[in-house]
């Protein structure tokens, strides 16, 4: 249980274009997901936290008008990157959080983003 | 959030137990301790977590000590497979808020 499912799982786009990556919880609703973001041989680092029906509230430093961030069911969440550019390239990773009690924050298995 | 401290790598035979440490001596009496893996180009999985008694389940366990304020995760018998960056994070379990990453333990199993 409490299985989160990511995608696409890696994307390559051209400079200038915009990239779509959905994040879906299949067997329990989350309220709240979170986005991350890790390059290479670093830890993951919080983008925004999207809430279900709001706004999301987005990390110091990340350009909300670039991550738009959109949570319209309690299933769904999707990250657009958009007007991308090489230092784009990332991996991308997306996570909810469970009500069951022996669960914690379950992950997505990230998208892989090269912008040429 | 409590701040937690590991050592930036470890390595383990095949088969041996092992033994990942986290120190987090500011933790709070309602943070728990969670332990998430990232293997290469994955996205964290959860591996256990626990308030102060001991726990254990099919992949691990972990002792966290009277005072709270260090834990060990033990893979009782290391493969291959869970060669891994490990990460410690100390959270109110109840929290909306996100899991915060610091750098983890990069566990590297060798046969």
């Amino acid at each position: 249980g409490a299985v989160v499912s990511q995608h696409p799982s890696r994307v390559i786009c051209k400079s200038g274009t915009s990239v779509k990556i959905e994040c879906r919880s299949l067997d329990f609703q989350a309220t709240t997901m979170f986005w991350y973001r890790q390059f290479p041989k670093k830890s993951l680092m919080l983008m925004a936290t999207s809430n279900e029906g709001s706004k999301a509230t987005y990390e110091q430093g990340v350009e909300k008008d670039k991550f738009l961030i959109n949570h319209a069911s309690l299933t769904l969440s999707t990250l657009t990157v958009t007007s991308a550019h090489p230092e784009d390239s990332s991996f991308y990773i997306c996570s909810a959080k469970s009500d069951r009690a022996n669960y914690g924050y379950t992950f997505g298995s990230g998208t892989r983003l090269t912008v040429v | 959030d409590a701040k937690t401290t590991q050592p930036p790598s470890m390595d383990c035979a095949e088969g041996r137990a092992a033994n990942l440490p986290c120190n987090h001596s500011t933790i709070s009496g309602n943070e728990y301790v969670y332990w998430y893996r990232q293997i290469h180009s994955q996205g964290p999985q959860y591996i256990i977590h626990g308030l102060k008694n001991n726990e254990t389940n099919e992949m691990a366990s972990l002792i966290i000590t009277e005072d709270r304020k260090s834990s060990t995760l033990i893979l009782p018998h290391a493969t291959l497979r869970d060669t891994a960056v490990y990460y410690c994070i100390v959270r109110p379990g109840h929290s909306g808020y996100a899991l915060n990453f610091g750098k983890g333990t990069s566990l590297l199993v060798t046969p």
